[in-house]
């Protein structure tokens, strides 16, 4: 089966710096990567996937980037603030009308302000 | 236009016992599937309902099943509970997409503590 690894376990930065979380998967067949951000005590959000077809994927101070070659993708925080400290995820699934999702075992993001 | 909901958010058992988590899917959604996340983990995958159908499991042992109802809405059973069961159980849903994967919404959990 897939598996998703995760690096680094835990992320500090400075309000203002950037942050990249990066991730490996290992089954060639998976072609959906969704990136999950989830705060103390709430339920994972989405916060931006990208789709096989696509190697660069932007929401405003958010980007992933995905490497079909090398099975990496990564998640990129730019200008990272207060609110980002939370726990982020990455996971990998495959199309066929099912969606069993890999998730990998998350970075703790924090900024220090 | 409500999300997914799971009641209940809290719950305690003992070694033995068995439980029923109940999720109600966001609407228009008609896919749910069942996660565990043990403390300091990512989510694992327990297996997904669609059409009143298990669709896919993950690696979890017989005493976890499943339902799922015409309204779409789900249950997870856990029998002859385990103190390695304590965790949040997610609840996620989506819309069934025969070529591509559409994204999946989650609910606030149920804490499962066993004792």
């Amino acid at each position: 089966g897939e598996n998703v690894e995760q690096h680094p376990s835990t992320l500090s930065v400075q309000e203002g710096d950037s942050a990249v979380i990066k991730c490996t998967y290992s089954d060639s067949a998976s072609n959906y990567f969704p990136w999950y951000k989830q705060e103390l005590g709430k339920r994972p959000q989405l916060i931006i996937d990208i789709r096989s077809n696509v190697g660069e994927k932007k929401d405003q101070r958010i980007a992933v980037t995905l490497n079909k070659t090398a099975k990496h993708f990564s998640l990129h925080i730019t200008e990272t603030q207060p609110e980002d400290s939370a726990v982020y995820f990455c996971a990998a699934s495959m199309t066929g009308g099912y969606q069993k999702v890999t998730f990998g075992t998350g970075t703790k993001l924090q900024v220090i302000p | 236009d409500a999300g997914v909901t799971q009641s209940p958010t809290h719950l305690i058992k003992t070694r033995g016992q068995q439980v029923t988590l109940r999720c109600s899917p966001k609407s228009g959604h008609d896919t749910v599937s069942w996660y565990q996340q043990a403390l300091g983990q990512g989510p694992q995958f327990i297996f997904q309902y669609y059409e009143e159908e298990e669709r896919q499991r993950g690696n979890f042992p017989d005493r976890f099943s499943g339902h799922q109802f015409p309204n779409y809405s789900s249950e997870l059973n856990v029998n002859a509970l385990l103190l390695g069961d304590s965790a949040l159980y997610l609840c996620a849903s989506s819309l069934a997409g025969t070529y591509s994967n559409q994204p999946q919404h989650f609910g606030d959990g149920t804490r499962l503590s066993i004792l």
